[in-house]
């Protein structure tokens, strides 16, 4: 079974300051990971992704995550956070494994920026 | 280029009813999955549509129940409603059998009384 663990059920951090939030994962082969952001009333929307190949992602708005085989961690960064970040962030994981389709998400971290 | 769109937005049903949600993916876009989101936690996978076939079944009961259309689009059907199936019911569409990330629609808000 696979399965996604966010930590931190909500992260502060204020305007202009680096952000992190944290994700693992636990996947029987090798791991897709994903992450989404989602907003009040809406879908979600794809940020990043890490398939294979260079473990720093770098996605939209500025965003990037490291990938870390060892620690079976995905965490999501930000050099300087804007107010408008403020939102869901759900990490998502699937078996790269043929017949694998599932994508499971964690239970996701709301991120607060203050002016 | 529209995105994935879900309708209806809002239904209430009473207990014991059965509805029906529909989705029209992503143009371009040939798989369908649908997801269950309960207030205050991440999507949870119920299944997966590619070639107008099941692919792939999160844990959900036979009371959970879905087609895709020759067009792509989709329906997902629950019966026998229960007060837990209240939920944001969301369909992401992707791009074949690889690794394309999920396009999510806005959701369809089930509340069952």
């Amino acid at each position: 079974a696979q399965s996604v663990a966010q930590p931190e059920d909500q992260v502060n951090v204020a305007e202009g300051n680096p952000l992190t939030v944290k994700c693992t994962y636990s996947v029987s082969g090798n791991p897709y990971l994903f992450w989404y952001v989602q907003y009040p009333n809406r879908g979600l929307q794809f940020l990043l992704k890490y398939i294979t190949g260079d473990n720093l992602v770098k996605g939209s708005y500025g965003f990037e995550a490291e990938f870390n085989k060892s620690q079976t961690s995905f965490h999501l960064k930000k050099p300087s956070a804007l107010v408008s970040d403020s939102a869901l962030y759900f990490c998502a994981v699937r078996d790269s494994g043929a017949g694998s389709y599932q994508l499971t998400f964690g239970k996701g971290t709301k991120l607060s920026v203050i002016p | 280029d529209a995105g994935v769109t879900q309708s209806p937005t809002h239904l209430i049903k009473t207990r014991g009813q059965q509805v029906t949600l529909r989705c029209s993916p992503k143009s371009g876009h040939d798989t369908v999955s649908w997801y269950q989101q309960a207030l205050g936690q991440g999507p949870q996978f119920i299944f997966q549509y590619y070639e107008e076939e099941e692919r792939q079944r999160g844990n959900f009961p036979d009371r959970f129940s879905g087609h895709q259309f020759p067009n792509y689009s989709s329906e997902l059907n629950v019966n026998a409603l229960l007060l837990g199936d209240s939920a944001l019911y969301l369909c992401a569409s992707s791009l074949g059998t690889g690794n394309s990330p999920l396009h999510f629609g806005n959701g369809t808000r089930l509340t069952v009384t």
